[in-house]
């Protein structure tokens, strides 16, 4: 499996800014993928992170909210902009080393917003 | 009706019990079956990672997966404080990268 650093590991930030959260894995992986886990909740896919091209979302996920980069085959960017209390939460970013292998997860970040 | 059913417990054990967990689905195209733990301020952590029918074991973890009564399990024998965590289920289609998480169950297992 690959080690995964995700940075913040935690962030405490004001209504309407927003936030970029890093992840960095030590090995090259086909897929990342950026999560959301509200509190006491299980994980909902945000988006799928495309190296060179556009992030791929799910329902109920946009763009201009969720900004998603991969440069390259390492490192991803999660934005959570404009945020409102509503989007505490922990965010978490997973990575499928192989083609039809399983994820792995990073410890991720968790945010709050007052 | 959820994909993914998921008992959230929370389950309390003693110290050498077995515990057991399982997860019912819905989506008959589910292929690849997995098991993570996640303890508190943690990523959930891959335990097991099984394709289609049949019983896998590594260690104390045994994971079943019976197809054709839709359904999945996680047994953890002699059961140690360490083992306090949350499990959660996730299941995928073939060639499908999506997972679909079960709720999660809290297990404590008591000194």
């Amino acid at each position: 499996s690959a080690v995964i650093s995700q940075k913040p590991s935690r962030d405490i930030c004001q209504r309407g800014t927003s936030l970029t959260i890093q992840c960095q894995v030590d090995s090259q992986v086909t897929m990342m993928f950026w999560y959301r886990q509200q509190p006491g909740q299980s994980l909902t896919l945000i988006a799928t992170a495309n190296q060179g091209s556009e992030a791929t979302y799910e329902s109920g996920f946009v763009i201009d909210k969720f900004p998603i980069s991969r440069p390259n085959l390492t490192f991803s960017t999660l934005t959570v902009s404009n945020m409102s209390p509503e989007d505490s939460s922990i965010y978490l970013c997973s990575v499928e080393v192989s083609l039809s292998g399983p994820q792995h997860f990073g410890d991720g970040t968790r945010l709050s917003i007052l | 009706q959820k994909e993914v059913e998921q008992d959230p417990g929370p389950l309390s054990v003693p110290e050498g019990a077995i515990v057991s967990l399982n997860c019912t689905y819905s989506n008959s195209a589910f292929q690849y079956f997995m098991w993570y733990r996640q303890y508190s301020r943690k990523g959930p952590e891959l335990l097991m990672y099984t394709y289609s029918s049949g019983n896998k074991e590594d260690g104390r973890f045994t994971a079943q997966v019976d197809k054709s009564s839709k359904y999945i399990s996680l047994f953890i024998r002699d059961s140690q404080p360490s083992d306090s965590a949350t499990y959660l289920c996730a299941m995928s289609a073939s060639n499908d990268y999506k997972l679909s998480f079960g709720a999660g169950t809290t297990v404590t297992v008591r000194a």
